[in-house]
C-alpha cells in the first residue's frame, strides 16, 4: 500500500530564513509526487509536481522541491520565507505506472508552516 | 475564469436530514472527486468519477451518495446514515489519469451538524 509521511505537524521559521517542509513516501514503482498549499478555510492550491527528469522541481511562489529516490523523500524548500507563506502544506503521491483505470492519490496529513516576523 | 465552484460555503444539517453539496467545473476535466478533510487526518476520498454516468466508491463512501449526469457537475449528498458528517468537504477535478495529471481543488464547503 502506498503512503505519505509528513513527520512534522508544525514548522516554525523566521521571516527571511530558508524553510524546509519534509515528506517521505512509499509507492510501488516510480512515483508522481505533488505539493499543495492550503490557507485557512480555502481549498488546496497546487504548488509543484515531480514526474521524471531533474530531481529539483521549481514551482509557484518561489517554492521548489527536491526528489531523492534513495531516501524516498520529496522535501519542499524555499530560500527565503515570507510571512504570507504561513499555511498548511500537503504532500501527495501516486504511482507513475499507468495501466488504465484509477490510480489512487494518497495525501499526507499536512504540515503547518508558521513564518515568524 | 476557469475553475471549480463549490456551494454553499457553509451548510448546517439537522439530525436525520440529507443535504447536498454542489460542485461545478468549467475546466473540461473528465475526472471529478470528493474528499473529506478532518483536522490531523489529511484528505480522505469519498467518491470519484471518471466519466459521465459512472462513479466509484472511495475509502469512506458509507453515508454518502453522488451523481454524474453532466460532465461539469458532481454533487455530493450527505445522507442521514453518515453519523459524523461535520467536516470540510473538497471537490476536485483532473484530466483522466495519465502522465502528469494534476488534481485541482475547489474552495471547499463546511458542513456542520446542529
Amino acid at each position: 500500500a502506498q503512503s505519505v509521511a509528513q513527520p512534522e505537524d508544525q514548522v516554525n521559521v523566521a521571516e527571511g530564513n530558508p524553510l524546509t517542509v519534509k515528506c517521505t513516501y512509499s509507492v510501488s514503482g516510480n512515483p508522481y509526487l505533488f505539493w499543495y498549499v492550503q490557507y485557512p478555510n480555502r481549498g488546496l492550491q497546487f504548488l509543484l509536481k515531480y514526474i521524471t527528469g531533474d530531481n529539483l522541481v521549481k514551482g509557484s511562489y518561489g517554492f521548489e522541491a527536491e526528489f531523492n529516490k534513495s531516501q524516498t523523500s520529496f522535501h519542499l524548500k524555499k530560500p527565503s520565507a515570507l510571512v504570507s507563506d504561513s499555511a498548511l502544506y500537503f504532500c501527495a503521491v501516486r504511482p507513475l505506472l499507468y495501466s488504465g483505470g484509477y490510480q489512487k492519490v494518497t495525501f499526507g496529513t499536512g504540515t503547518k508552516l508558521q513564518v515568524i516576523p | 475564469d476557469g475553475g471549480i465552484t463549490q456551494s454553499p460555503k457553509y451548510l448546517f444539517r439537522k439530525e436525520g436530514q440529507n443535504v447536498t453539496l454542489s460542485c461545478e467545473q468549467n475546466l473540461n476535466h473528465d475526472a471529478m472527486y470528493w474528499y473529506r478533510q478532518d483536522p490531523g487526518q489529511g484528505l480522505r476520498l469519498i467518491y470519484y468519477s471518471q466519466i459521465v454516468n459512472d462513479f466509484q466508491k472511495g475509502d469512506i463512501a458509507e453515508g454518502y451518495s453522488v451523481s454524474r449526469e453532466k460532465k461539469e457537475s458532481f454533487p455530493l449528498t450527505v445522507t442521514s446514515a453518515q453519523k459524523n458528517p461535520t467536516a470540510f468537504y473538497l471537490c476536485a477535478s483532473s484530466i483522466l489519469q495519465g502522465r502528469g495529471n494534476t488534481i485541482y481543488f475547489g474552495e471547499g464547503s463546511w458542513l456542520t451538524v446542529v
